[in-house]
């Protein structure tokens, strides 16, 4: 089956440097994308990686490692607005290219 | 930001009705998709279209329908409503950039309760 395993909660102070990783339990798929989601709203996207390494987008980082079957998002200079759940996401080539994501991990940013 | 409207964004149904929820997308992106979204299951896909009348079910697509008959307009339909179908629903549209990135955009979610 097609699985990604994402921790549920992840707590920060303001200023910090935080890692939320995915796993994931499948193979041949396209890429590996992070979405983020505040409380009562819509999912936005963050990143994508279609190869493994390291993409980089202002305060937020994301990693693949295709080999290790693993990925992060990394954000930094953390600020209260960051409060929100974090989701990553596969694109599966089968099905006509949908879209699975995790659970998704809570980030709680305190003073 | 892609142009992605649901409707209606709020409603209150009983058991046993049907019940459809509209997904409106204005950027002409070929693969639409419908989630829902419970506490600790994150997003479930329920039905996605590759193309105009081209869909096919997801995870969680027992008691679902869908209909796409334009580009633009996804329709998910709840054959007769369950209270077990109370649900945050997204629609999200799926952008295709050069050299393979893609990028998903999302409704603004439609909070059904079958009651």
């Amino acid at each position: 089956g097609q699985s990604l395993e994402q921790p549920s909660e992840v707590t920060a102070v303001e200023g910090a440097i935080v890692q939320i990783n995915c796993t994931y339990q499948t193979s041949g798929f396209y890429g590996l994308s992070w979405y983020q989601q505040h409380d009562g709203g819509a999912p936005t996207f963050l990143s994508y990686n279609a190869l493994d390494g390291l993409e980089e987008t202002g305060r937020f980082s994301s990693f693949l490692s295709r080999s290790d079957s693993y990925g992060y998002l990394l954000l930094q200079e953390l600020q209260m607005k960051d409060s929100a759940s974090y989701f990553c996401a596969v694109r599966f080539p089968t099905g006509y290219s949908t879209l699975t994501f995790g659970k998704g991990t809570m980030l709680l940013v305190s003073p | 930001d892609a142009g992605i409207t649901q409707s209606p964004r709020h409603k209150v149904t009983e058991t046993g009705t049907p019940v459809t929820l509209r997904c409106h997308q204005t950027e002409n992106h070929r693969y639409m998709y419908w989630y829902r979204q419970d506490p600790g299951h994150g997003l479930r896909l329920i039905h996605y279209s590759y193309g105009v009348k081209d869909t096919d079910k997801g995870e969680v697509s027992d008691g679902y329908s869908v209909s796409r008959s334009k580009t633009e307009d996804f329709l998910l339909t709840l054959e007769s409503a369950t209270s077990s179908q109370t649900s945050v629903y997204f629609c999200a549209s799926m952008a295709e950039y050069r050299g393979g990135n893609t990028e998903a955009f999302f409704g603004q979610g439609t909070r059904l309760t079958v009651v």
